[in-house]
């Protein structure tokens, strides 16, 4: 199986800072790594697929970026309504494997 | 609007088997790949197994013995079946479009807790 190793944990932040949330793979994944948003009691909300392609709908504050075994997701200006966990998925080779997650917190 | 909604008991008692409903309207399920997943306390998340729009299946190898997935066609459902259940087996249970392609649709999750 592909290790997904999310950095950090925990991220405290204030509105208006950009982020930076990591993923690295045990092994190449050719760019077939998508970024969720989850909320207490809410599904999954994919913000960006295979890298860089972000989802209908999702502010472009979101961005994606990486190759090889290295993802970085990136908001460019925290908003209130972000603050949430932030996970990744690979799906480049199957059992498709996640991050272990990225509680972002209000400082 | 593709919605997907999983159903089932939320409480399962250890050593009996797991099973769930995932009803999903307004996409065929004879595209695409759908699966299931889950979330332990705690966040991990892991992504259980799928079942192709030809009904052929594939299975995380860390469940490999123990998990089944089906459909129904005529009814638009995919099916989870977990055996010899344990504790470990607490979890919120999800089922989702598989995470290819641009198109990303989830349910809202049921919680399924292994207690005798």
């Amino acid at each position: 199986d592909i290790q997904m190793t999310q950095s950090p944990s925990f991220l405290s932040a204030s509105v208006g800072d950009r982020v930076t949330i990591n993923c690295k793979a045990s092994q190449n994944i050719n760019k077939y790594l998508n970024w969720y948003q989850q909320k207490l009691g809410e599904a999954p909300k994919r913000l960006i697929y295979n890298t860089n392609n972000l989802q209908t709908g999702i502010p472009s504050r979101f961005s994606g970026s990486g190759s090889g075994t290295d993802y970085t997701l990136t908001i460019s200006s925290l908003q209130p309504e972000d603050f949430a966990t932030y996970f990744c998925l690979q799906h480049n080779s199957f059992p498709w494997t996640f991050g272990g997650g990225t509680k972002l917190e209000l400082k | 609007e593709v919605q997907l909604q999983e159903s089932g008991p939320g409480l399962v008692k250890p050593s009996q088997s797991l099973s769930l409903t995932c009803s999903v309207t307004g996409y065929s399920i004879t595209s695409n790949y759908w699966g299931w997943i889950r979330k332990f306390p705690g966040n991990k998340m892991e992504w259980m197994g799928y079942i192709s729009y030809s009904g052929s299946t594939s299975y995380n190898p860390s469940l490999k013995s123990r998990i089944s997935i089906t459909r129904d066609t005529s009814k638009n459902q995919f099916f989870l079946q977990l055996n010899s259940v344990t504790t470990e087996d607490t979890a919120t249970y999800y089922c989702a479009k598989s995470p290819g392609g641009y198109r990303d649709y989830w349910g809202q999750g049921v919680m399924v807790t292994v207690s005798s």
